[in-house]
């Protein structure tokens, strides 16, 4: 088992609408989660990092830990083409006691597009 | 601002034939992180530095080498090339550990190596 799995879509979704991207995690021990974008033929760029459980929101884009379930999810309100992208769930390896460090395991990637 | 540097972005090369992909940190980072990442797939850790020191090792074959320099450029050196080497090829930095709080890595462009 991967140490984290995430729904590869790919999503289609209209402009405007609420976009649902989910990932689990085995480690129960894990505190720290991040939130990658990456445009085609781009390097992913860190688009949130949450900590423990709960929510984070930072503009249209929400990130939200459920540590009973080991779930994460990314949601991004009121969607626009230029959110067409591949979005990426990280967890890096050192994640616990207050820092996160080191290398990076990433889910499969979802695919999104928002089309006009 | 200043981003994370690669060269040379795109890189074709036969079968057997060596290659050096380049990776200038963002001023003042001190990790530098190396990623693989395959067509359709996710980015998998290959090796990382910290303070010109391997730090970690991840699925790197024997066949790459990689070091830190004194100005905390990074080389990955590939030989025997082999045509499932064909990738893209991602350099994160970052300003490494701290007591606490959370080291974000920052990706360059990446270097796509294309083996005939």
């Amino acid at each position: 088992q991967k140490e984290v799995e995430q729904d590869p879509g790919p999503l289609s979704v209209p402009e405007g609408a609420i976009v649902s991207l989910n990932c689990t995690y085995s480690n129960s021990a894990f505190q720290y989660f991040m939130w990658y974008r990456q445009y085609s033929r781009k390097g992913p760029e860190l688009l949130m990092y949450t900590y423990s459980s709960g929510n984070k929101e930072d503009g249209r884009f929400t990130a939200q830990v459920d540590k009973s379930s080991k779930y994460i999810s990314l949601f991004i309100r009121d969607s626009q083409p230029s959110d067409s992208a591949t979005y990426l769930c990280a967890i890096p390896k050192s994640n616990a006691g207050g820092t996160s460090y080191g290398k990076l395991t990433f889910g499969q990637g979802t695919i999104l597009t928002v089309h006009p | 601002a200043a981003g994370v540097i690669q060269s040379p972005r795109h890189l074709i090369k036969e079968k057997r034939e060596t290659a050096t992909l380049k990776c200038y940190p963002i001023p003042r980072h001190d990790t530098v992180y190396w990623y693989q990442q395959g067509p359709g797939q996710d980015p998998q850790f290959l090796i990382s530095f910290y303070e010109k020191m391997q730090s970690d090792k991840g699925s790197i074959p024997d066949r790459f080498s990689a070091q830190q320099f004194s100005d905390y450029h990074s080389e990955l050196n590939m030989s025997s090339l082999e045509l499932g080497d064909s990738a893209l090829y991602f350099c994160a930095s970052s300003l490494g550990t701290s007591a606490g709080g959370t080291d974000t890595q920052y990706f360059g462009p990446g270097t796509r190596l294309t083996v005939l």
